[in-house]
């Protein structure tokens, strides 16, 4: 199976700050990695496809960026509603594994 | 608009069992795969299962493998996922989730087990 590795578990920022958020797979997973946001009692919202492709309607202070097989999250320009737990998420080989999250506080 | 609505979570006892459902509209449902993923209490993400199209390619977790069973109806644009022997540990909330890389989500459905 392939392992994502996750970090931080949790960090915190204030507004207008840039966050970075790291995944790193045990394996080659050939960009098929996602990052998810969820907020409490809500399912989890796509912000990045195949590592570095912004989904539809996801504001552009989110960026992805890959570089073998670490992954990375950006988050710039901080706002307040972005305080949420993020996922990543291989796609590349069964079973598809999540990282184990980082809890964003703002 | 996409919706996908979860249903049949509840309370069951150890080694029960329950039937999930997924209706799904907006979209054409028979052109999309689609996975559970469910969320212990104060837990992570955990990717459980997925099923092709054609139902002809379907994955387990280890975790679920021989207990739980993926199906789906493209007729009646809905997923299903039965879960048997139910334990203490499948306590959770189960999401379906759209593709490969799942772009929609449902809202989810609650499972406890417990006695």
């Amino acid at each position: 199976d392939i392992q994502m590795t996750q970090s931080p578990s949790s960090v915190s920022a204030s507004v207008g700050d840039r966050v970075t958020i790291t995944c790193r797979a045990s394996q080659g997973i050939s960009s098929w990695l996602a990052w998810y946001q969820q907020k409490p009692g809500k399912a989890p919202k796509l912000l990045i496809y195949a590592a570095s492709s912004l989904q539809s309607g996801v504001p552009s202070r989110f960026s992805g960026t890959e570089s073998g097989t670490d992954f990375t999250l950006t988050i710039s320009n901080l706002q307040p509603e972005d305080s949420a737990t993020y996922y990543c998420q291989q796609a590349h080989s069964f079973p598809f594994t999540f990282g184990q999250g980082t809890k964003l506080e703002i | 608009e996409v919706q996908l609505v979860e249903s049949g979570g509840g309370l069951v006892q150890p080694g029960g069992s329950l039937r999930l459902s997924c209706a799904v509209s907006g979209f054409t449902f028979n052109t999309f795969p689609m996975n559970w993923v469910r969320q212990a209490p104060g837990k992570g993400l955990e990717w459980i299962s997925y099923i092709s199209t054609s139902s002809s390619d379907i994955q387990y977790a280890d975790s679920v493998r021989g207990r739980f069973t993926i199906s789906r109806d493209n007729a009646k644009n809905s997923l299903y996922l039965q879960i048997n022997s139910l334990r203490a540990e499948d306590t959770a909330v189960y999401y379906c989730a759209r593709g490969m890389i799942s772009d929609y989500w449902g809202q989810g459905t609650l499972v406890t087990v417990s006695s």
